[in-house]
C-alpha cells in the first residue's frame, strides 16, 4: 500500500483541463519535493515534473507542478488524445528511508 | 542521449533467485551524482522501488524486500544488476532500470522487462 494517494482516475474532453492530486505526509511531500511520470500504455514511466514544477526539456508548458503542505498537484491543460496515460506522483519517504510512488491515475480523453 | 536496457530471463521458478542486468549506452555509469535503481510494476498495479545503487557501490533497498535484494555495478561492463532470491507468484512484474538524482527523480527509464514466476 502506497503512502501517497491519488485519485484512481479523472477525465475531460479534448480541449479541456484535468487535475491529479497526490496525497502524502510530512515524511514525505511535506518535505521532499515531488516528481511526477506519464506512463503511456505498454510503455516505461516518463518524467514530466520535476522538484514540484520544473519540466524537463521537451515537456510542453500544458503540464504544470505545485506543491502546498502535504500535496501535490499535477496539472493538464488543452486535453489531448495523446495524453490519455497513467500517471504517478513520487518523492522519498524519511520514515521508510525509501523512494515512494503514488497509487497512479489513469487520464481519460473522453 | 542515455539509453538503459534490461536483460534475463522471463520466466523464473518458484523460490529460485530472479537475476536480471541493465546495460548503459550513450553515457558513464561512473561518477557524478546518478544513483541506478530498479523499479518494478506487477501487472495493472503501481510503481514500486526496490534498490539503487551509486558507483561507488553503495546500496540501498526497499525495507520490504531488504533481505531478499542485491543490487551490483559493474562499471567496466557498464552494467548493473538485480538479484532477487525466493521468489514467489507475488513477484511477477515488469521489472525496470532507471537512473536517478541524489533527488528522488527518476531521469532514464529502460523499457521494461515482464518476470514470470511459475513451475
Amino acid at each position: 500500500q502506497s503512502v501517497l494517494t491519488q485519485p484512481p482516475s479523472v477525465s475531460a474532453a479534448p480541449g479541456q483541463g484535468v487535475t491529479i492530486s497526490c496525497s502524502g505526509s510530512t515524511s514525505n511531500i511535506g518535505t521532499i519535493s515531488v516528481s511526477w511520470y506519464q506512463q503511456l500504455p505498454g510503455t516505461a514511466p516518463k518524467l514530466l515534473i520535476f522538484e514540484n514544477n520544473k519540466r524537463p526539456s521537451g515537456i510542453p508548458d500544458r503540464f504544470s507542478g505545485s506543491k502546498s503542505g502535504t500535496s501535490a498537484t499535477l496539472g493538464i491543460t488543452r486535453l489531448q488524445t495523446g495524453d490519455e496515460a497513467d500517471y504517478y506522483c513520487g518523492t522519498w519517504d524519511t520514515i521508510l528511508s525509501a523512494h515512494v510512488f503514488g497509487t497512479g491515475t489513469k487520464v481519460t480523453v473522453l | 542521449q542515455l539509453q538503459l536496457q534490461e536483460s534475463g530471463p522471463g520466466l523464473v521458478k518458484p523460490s529460485e533467485t530472479l537475476s536480471l542486468a541493465c546495460s548503459v549506452s550513450g553515457g558513464f555509469i561512473s561518477g557524478d551524482d546518478y544513483y541506478w535503481a530498479w523499479v518494478r510494476q506487477p501487472p495493472g498495479k503501481g510503481l514500486e522501488w526496490i534498490g539503487s545503487i551509486y558507483y561507488t557501490g553503495s546500496t540501498y533497498y526497499t525495507p520490504s524486500l531488504k533481505s531478499r535484494v542485491t543490487i551490483s555495478m559493474d562499471t567496466s561492463k557498464t552494467q548493473f544488476s538485480l538479484k532477487l532470491s525466493s521468489v514467489s507468484a507475488a513477484d511477477r512484474a515488469v521489472y525496470y532500470c532507471a537512473r536517478h538524482r541524489t533527488e528522488p527523480v527518476f531521469e532514464y527509464w529502460g523499457q521494461g522487462t515482464l518476470v514470470t514466476v511459475s513451475s
